[in-house]
């Protein structure tokens, strides 16, 4: 149980695209479902945090209109990065939190690669 | 706020020999501890951890970790490791007791050789 997907595992797209990224909590729902970048050999660095129904919670530093995050149902939240650049090629995980368990426990998604060229 | 340190970025050892993965936290309140491995190109996954109770707790993959309040540590212990726990391993506390995002260290690289 507590499976989490991302889409797509990996994209690559020209600079100036925008890219979809989702995130889906398979057999559970999830109320808060968490975004995260994370740079070659470096942690997780929170970038927003979704709740069901209402705005994401942004993170200083990281750009609302940028990152557009949506969290239309308790068991989707979607990631767009409007407008890439090459400095936007990252690994982007999701995480997502049940709205009954224990001990704060998130649940990872694989991660998508984006790579902007 | 919580902070939470990985003295040790990478950590060579050889096959089935012990090893330690340290780390410490800081916080002024009551935290719950994780620790998650990452295979590369993947995303986390939780090994093991501490809410409350026996200070001693076991997880996946023959991994146990040992919650030591007054040191304020939380260190990640396997007695013979495998060249399939080749991977990072992320630390990460949370406020005990509410809804809280987890603080993540930095990492440590486990790099095991035959």
């Amino acid at each position: 149980g507590a499976v989490v997907s991302q889409h797509p595992s990996w994209v690559i797209c020209k600079s100036g695209t925008s890219v979809k990224i989702e995130c889906r909590s398979l057999d559970f729902q999830a109320t808060t479902m968490f975004w995260y970048r994370q740079f070659p050999k470096q942690s997780l660095m929170l970038m927003a945090t979704s709740n069901e129904g209402s705005k994401a919670t942004y993170e200083q530093g990281v750009e609302k209109d940028k990152f557009l995050i949506n969290h239309a149902s308790l068991t989707l939240s979607t990631l767009t990065v409007t407008s890439a650049h090459p400095e936007d090629s990252s690994f982007y995980i999701c995480s997502a939190r049940a709205s009954s368990g224990s001990g704060n426990e998130q649940f990872f998604g694989p991660g998508t690669r984006l790579t902007v060229l | 706020a919580q902070s939470v340190t990985q003295l040790d970025s990478q950590v060579p050892v050889f096959e089935e020999a012990p090893v330690e993965l340290r780390c410490n936290y800081s916080s002024s309140v009551s935290v719950y501890l994780f620790w998650y491995v990452q295979y590369p190109n993947q995303g986390l996954q939780l090994l093991l951890k501490y809410l409350s109770g026996s200070t001693l707790v076991k997880g996946i993959n023959g991994f146990e970790a040992e919650f030591n309040k007054s040191q304020t540590s939380f260190h990640l212990r396997k007695p013979s490791v495998h060249i399939s726990d080749t991977a990072e391993y992320f630390c990460a506390v949370t406020k005990g007791g509410g809804s809280y995002i987890p603080t993540f260290g930095r990492g440590t690289s486990l790099i095991v050789h035959p």
